[in-house]
């Protein structure tokens, strides 16, 4: 079955650095890729997406990457700040009709002021 | 327009006890799922269910069952708790297949924090 890797576990930036954080699956069926925000003690919830028919995505400050033939994806954050820290959650649907979706074990991310 | 909402949020067992959390979404939503959190595990899918009345394993379905009886409510069970399922449970939903052709972002409920001693 699909299997996500995440790296970094942990990140830490200085305010207004950027931060990339990297995934990999292994499927090469899986056709969806999206990324979670969970801040402390709250749900996660979604922050952007891409489909394996686009090779970028941009929404204002996050970005996302994918490279179908290497199996990899990335976030890139830009102009950090304080309200980015959390933790970030990749993942990757599942082959097959119901497609579910496998996530990463996350990285935190600390926004130093 | 509540989303989707879980109980309880907090629930501590004995090993051995049985329990039932309840997640129900009023977004008329087809598919829900059940995930557990543990430290440096990311989400973990224990079941899910594609439409009223159905449903299914995922990769962690060992130790739990659940119940869709109606297309709203969600229940994940836990016959005989044991120590090893200790953990954060989230709920979510989704109004499509996540990997269809039309966004399926998942809707998540605030968390069920269960601790078996």
């Amino acid at each position: 079955g699909e299997n996500v890797e995440q790296h970094p576990s942990t990140l830490s930036v200085q305010e207004g650095d950027s931060a990339v954080i990297k995934c990999t699956y292994s499927d090469s069926a899986s056709n969806y890729f999206p990324w979670y925000k969970q801040e402390l003690g709250k749900r996660p919830q979604l922050i952007i997406d891409i489909r394996s028919n686009v090779g970028e995505k941009k929404d204002q400050r996050i970005a996302v990457t994918l490279n179908k033939t290497a199996k990899h994806f990335s976030l890139h954050i830009t102009e950090t700040q304080p309200e980015d820290s959390a933790v970030y959650f990749c993942a990757a649907s599942t082959a097959g009709s119901q497609g579910n979706l496998i996530f990463g074990k996350g990285t935190k991310l600390s926004v130093k002021p | 327009n509540a989303g989707v909402t879980q109980t309880p949020k907090f629930r501590v067992l004995k090993t051995g006890q049985s329990m039932t959390l309840l997640c129900a979404q009023d977004m008329n939503h087809e598919y829900m799922y059940w995930y557990r959190q543990d430290p440096g595990m990311g989400l973990r899918l224990i079941h899910y269910s594609v439409g009223e009345g159905t449903t299914a394993k995922g990769e962690v379905p060992d130790g739990y069952n659940v119940s869709r009886l109606k297309k709203q409510n969600f229940l994940l069970g836990l016959e005989s708790a044991a120590p090893s399922q200790t953990s954060v449970y989230f709920c979510a939903s989704s109004p499509f297949r996540v990997s269809g052709p039309v966004t399926g972002e998942l809707f998540f409920g605030e968390g069920s924090r269960l601790t078996v001693l």
